[in-house]
């Protein structure tokens, strides 16, 4: 398969603590997105990289929040200090040009 | 938050029905996609769209981006019962260099067998 692939795909943690996501885009891909979404909701921008830079970040991106893409292929996204309001799944996406997403990361943060 | 206004929130249709659904926007888009989403998995690529006017099909799927810039909507012939899930629209805004989506809030649709 050389969709984009996501890890974990759960991740249950009590509040206080890291967590890290892993993503790894399809190949040729230089862009790397990563998204947010609430039950319910439609995914939100979080940040976005072009190859191993680090182009832009929303308001959403608070200061516990890290994204890293150190050799512009896989990328990873560190929360730390979680709380409730963390709980999402959070979504990869890569792209040419179009945006193609990976399965996600459903967080549960107790 | 977002931006567009996409409806109907739900659909509950009979199968082999048709079935419309539209995304609304106050500000310009140089591109429209379409993604289907079902529970616990990414949303998935159902149609693109690049030009202003553009009528494209996927199987028994068509959408449209709308000469206003602002505007799309998709069409569904014949839904089967595989065609349960969310659909969104998601938009490129026209000053927008990352190319970053804009999510429509989705369309749930069910299908009766």
């Amino acid at each position: 398969d050389t969709g984009v692939s996501q890890d974990p795909r759960h991740k249950i943690t009590k509040r206080g603590q890291n967590v890290t996501f892993r993503c790894d885009p399809i190949s040729e891909h230089n862009r790397l997105y990563w998204y947010r979404q609430t039950l319910g909701q439609g995914p939100e921008f979080l940040t976005y990289f072009q190859n191993e830079a680090q182009l832009e970040k929303s308001r959403l991106l608070s200061d516990r929040f890290s994204a890293e893409r150190p050799k512009g292929s896989f990328s990873t996204l560190e929360i730390q200090r979680t709380e409730q309001g963390d709980s999402a799944m959070y979504l990869c996406a890569s792209s040419l040009n179009t945006q193609y997403f990976g399965p996600g990361t459903r967080l549960t943060v107790l | 938050g977002q931006q567009l206004n996409q409806s109907p929130q739900s659909m509950f249709i009979q199968e082999g029905e048709d079935v419309s659904m539209n995304c609304t926007s106050s500000s310009i888009f140089n591109t429209w996609l379409w993604y289907k989403q079902e529970p616990g998995e990414g949303p998935v690529l159902l149609i693109a769209l690049y030009k202003a006017g553009e009528l494209t099909s996927n199987g028994r799927l068509t959408a449209q981006f709308g000469i206003t810039r602002k505007d799309s909507f998709l069409n569904i012939s014949a839904s089967i019962p595989s065609d349960v899930g969310i659909y969104f629209c998601a938009g490129q805004p026209i000053y927008n260099a990352g190319n970053m989506l804009t999510f429509g809030g989705g369309t749930r649709l069910m299908v009766k067998p």
